[in-house]
């Protein structure tokens, strides 16, 4: 399967800041890569489905404009908490979608926590 | 609404018994199962699928079954091994879509 990085994976940032969560496919060509949160004992959540040189499509409930999600190379995808809240700590992440149409390969996860 | 449900937030197997985790689906659409294994702070990893139109699917210690009459899919480990000790997630693919719906998860501890 593929190989899944995220940088970083562990944030502290402030109310109010913005924090950059990067994805990266290191050695799988990645046109789909899906980013999800977990809170704490619960499931993970799909946050948003990301296509290589398109927007992302975010699921219901989720603010676009909060989460922003760029995925401008087939290595590649941004996620950007901006103006990040306490509510907003979670672990988020992503994972790669495989050359199967069910396959997909998860990252190790960024925790972020916001004060 | 949880399309996708694993009832027990926690199991506890004594090493080298047979481990059964169970999951629980509504949406008749569904028609590709999947299990993955989470450890604390990490991602989770694939461990063992199943289509809609098998009842069983094995491979090694893992082995899952699907009753699509009652929209149960449960996973077996035998013999189970301490590092079987994770959390366990089912999930569920629509037909054709790209997305997975999962479960609560499951915590399975293996006691030595």
């Amino acid at each position: 399967g593929a190989v899944v990085s995220q940088h970083p994976s562990r944030v502290i940032c402030k109310s109010g800041t913005s924090v950059k969560i990067e994805c990266r496919s290191l050695d799988f060509q990645a046109t789909t890569m899906f980013w999800y949160r977990q809170f704490p004992k619960q499931s993970l959540m799909l946050m948003a489905t990301s296509n290589e040189g398109s927007k992302a499509t975010y699921e219901q409930g989720v603010e676009k404009d909060k989460f922003l999600i760029n995925h401008a190379s087939l290595t590649l995808s941004t996620l950007t908490v901006t103006s990040a809240h306490p509510e907003d700590s979670s672990f988020y992440i992503c994972s790669v979608r495989g050359q199967g149409p069910y396959e997909q390969y998860f990252g190790p996860g960024t925790r972020l926590t916001v004060t | 609404d949880q399309q996708v449900k694993q009832n027990s937030p926690s199991l506890s197997v004594q090493e080298g018994r047979i481990s059964i985790l169970n999951c629980d689906y509504t949406n008749s659409m569904f028609d590709y199962f999947l299990w993955y294994k989470k450890y604390p702070a990490e991602g989770p990893t694939f461990l063992i699928s199943i289509s809609s139109i098998k009842d069983k699917n094995e491979d090694g210690r893992f082995t899952v079954f699907l009753n699509k009459s009652a929209k149960h899919l449960s996973l077996h480990i035998v013999p189970s091994q301490p590092g079987d000790s994770a959390v366990y997630f089912c999930a569920a693919n629509g037909q054709g879509a790209q997305k997975l719906v999962f479960g609560q998860g499951t915590r399975l501890t293996i006691n030595p």
